[in-house]
């Protein structure tokens, strides 16, 4: 049979600890970029996005940080809640209009009470 | 009010039937788009369609065909449905193409 999410990255994180969920992009010309979080039995969800000509954005509790020169992105969440489980997702967006958006792998966020 | 809507949530049927997966947007969006979306979580673009007309057609087998009949609504069509196709299915829609996308519930497809 199926197995779900067994070959999905997990990252355990402790209650009230910060937590870094790391993503490897493809296309050096992908200019805009998307973290989703989908919740089980959910679609994917907005969070935070950030544009090529910027290295580091920030929201309520999520930071997104770019480093273009080794195709890197990252989302790092403050005092990780148990409402933040979930499995997240990076998506880069390209510059050509005929370009497919492509999804990163996704990585489950389990928390630790 | 839901912002993107897909009718089914649950769709079992047998092998070789065919079926459809109905989307609609209240968000006046211009762009819309099909996901499927496989056991491993693993989320991959089928169509995107901007203003009615289709921009982005993966390698979709050809038993899967979208439908616009406005901007609102983009449905999808399965032919012949195999066992491959099940998954989970997500529409979604943005105000431009390739901007941030707001996702339905998802449709699973379970073919047996």
């Amino acid at each position: 049979g199926e197995s779900v999410g067994l070959h999905l990255p997990t990252l355990s994180v402790q209650e009230g600890d910060n937590s870094i969920i790391n993503c490897a992009y493809s296309n050096s010309a992908s200019d805009y970029f998307i973290w989703y979080k989908q919740e089980s039995g959910k679609g994917p969800q907005f969070i935070i996005d950030i544009r090529s000509n910027m290295d580091k954005r920030q929201g309520q509790r999520v930071t997104v940080l770019l480093n273009k020169t080794v195709k890197h992105l990252s989302l790092q969440i403050a005092a990780t809640q148990p409402g933040d489980s979930a499995v997240y997702f990076c998506a880069e967006n390209p510059s050509r209009r005929d370009d497919k958006i492509i999804f990163g792998k996704g990585t489950r966020l389990h928390i630790l009470p | 009010d839901t912002a993107v809507s897909q009718t089914p949530k649950y769709l079992v049927t047998q092998m070789g039937n065919d079926k459809s997966i109905k989307c609609e947007q209240n968000l006046g969006h211009d762009t819309m788009y099909w996901y499927k979306q496989d056991s491993k979580k693993f989320l991959k673009i089928m169509f995107s369609y901007n203003n009615k007309e289709l921009i982005i057609n993966e390698t979709v087998p050809n038993r899967f065909s979208p439908k616009s009949p406005d901007k609102a609504h983009l449905n999808l069509h399965i032919n012949s449905l195999e066992l491959g196709d099940s998954a989970v299915y997500f529409c979604a829609s943005s105000r431009e193409l390739n901007t941030e996308a707001f996702f339905g519930q998802g449709t699973r497809l379970t073919v047996v």
